[in-house]
């Protein structure tokens, strides 16, 4: 089975407003992290925002949040107010302590922020 | 030089012929990743390197064969590659003590088998 699945390759957004990238794993470890990069076209992944398996708030940073809902198994990444630089693919990934030294990414989601 | 580097950042070899990819990591991490991102496929772990000893190895081809001197320094070094194996090749470091520690990644070497 999929680790993290992304179902959405594709997503258009229009500038300054929100937008929510899925993502879903499964895991048996009651442990573990999740984690949402992005990849401009430049290539470089760079990490956005990490969310425990045991924080019991959802995490923020700056204008990107992270919508945990444990017994669905989702980690949903939330864009606010996007501009035009936030078009890039965007992953999913988690590490599970028992395996720790593996990272699973999902395929990824296109976002385009239209002007 | 910061973060993690790569060089070179593009390679156009043919199938007979042997390069390497060289990967450096100035955060003092402990752990360094190869990945191979293809297009329209999710990415794959290749190999990862803990403590400068090897802990994963994905059922990777024996066509490509990592080298871990020190915990800076990661190789990737490639013989008879295939056109399939064209992709962009992403390096990472970690550092492993806690479970939200993230990967830091490179910008990758673009890679073109002929």
């Amino acid at each position: 089975a999929q680790k993290i699945t992304q179902t959405q390759p594709g997503m258009f957004v229009q500038e300054k407003e929100a937008v929510t990238l899925d993502c879903t794993y499964d895991t048996s470890d009651p442990s573990y992290g999740l984690f949402w990069y992005k990849q401009p076209s430049s290539g470089e992944m760079i990490f956005l925002i990490y969310q425990g398996s045991y924080d019991q708030q959802n995490a923020t940073e700056g204008r990107y949040s992270l919508n945990f809902q444990k017994a669905r198994k989702s980690a949903n990444l939330v864009i606010s107010a996007s501009q035009l630089g936030d078009s890039a693919m965007y992953f999913c990934a988690m590490r599970e302590e028992y395996n720790f030294n593996k990272f699973y990414f999902g395929s990824g989601t296109k976002l385009n922020v239209k002007p | 030089e910061t973060g993690v580097t790569q060089t070179p950042r593009h390679l156009v070899m043919g199938m007979t012929n042997k390069k390497s990819l060289k990967c450096e990591q100035h955060l003092g991490h402990n752990a360094m990743y190869w990945y191979k991102q293809s297009a329209k496929k999710p990415l794959e772990l290749m190999f990862v390197y803990s403590l400068e000893e090897r802990v994963e190895n994905n059922s990777v081809p024996s066509r490509f064969s990592p080298e871990c001197p020190n915990s800076s320094h990661l190789f990737l070094h490639l013989h008879t590659l295939q056109p399939e194996d064209s992709a962009l090749y992403l390096c990472a470091s970690s550092q492993g003590a806690e479970l939200g520690n993230e990967q830091f990644f490179g910008p990758g070497t673009r890679l073109t088998v002929l």
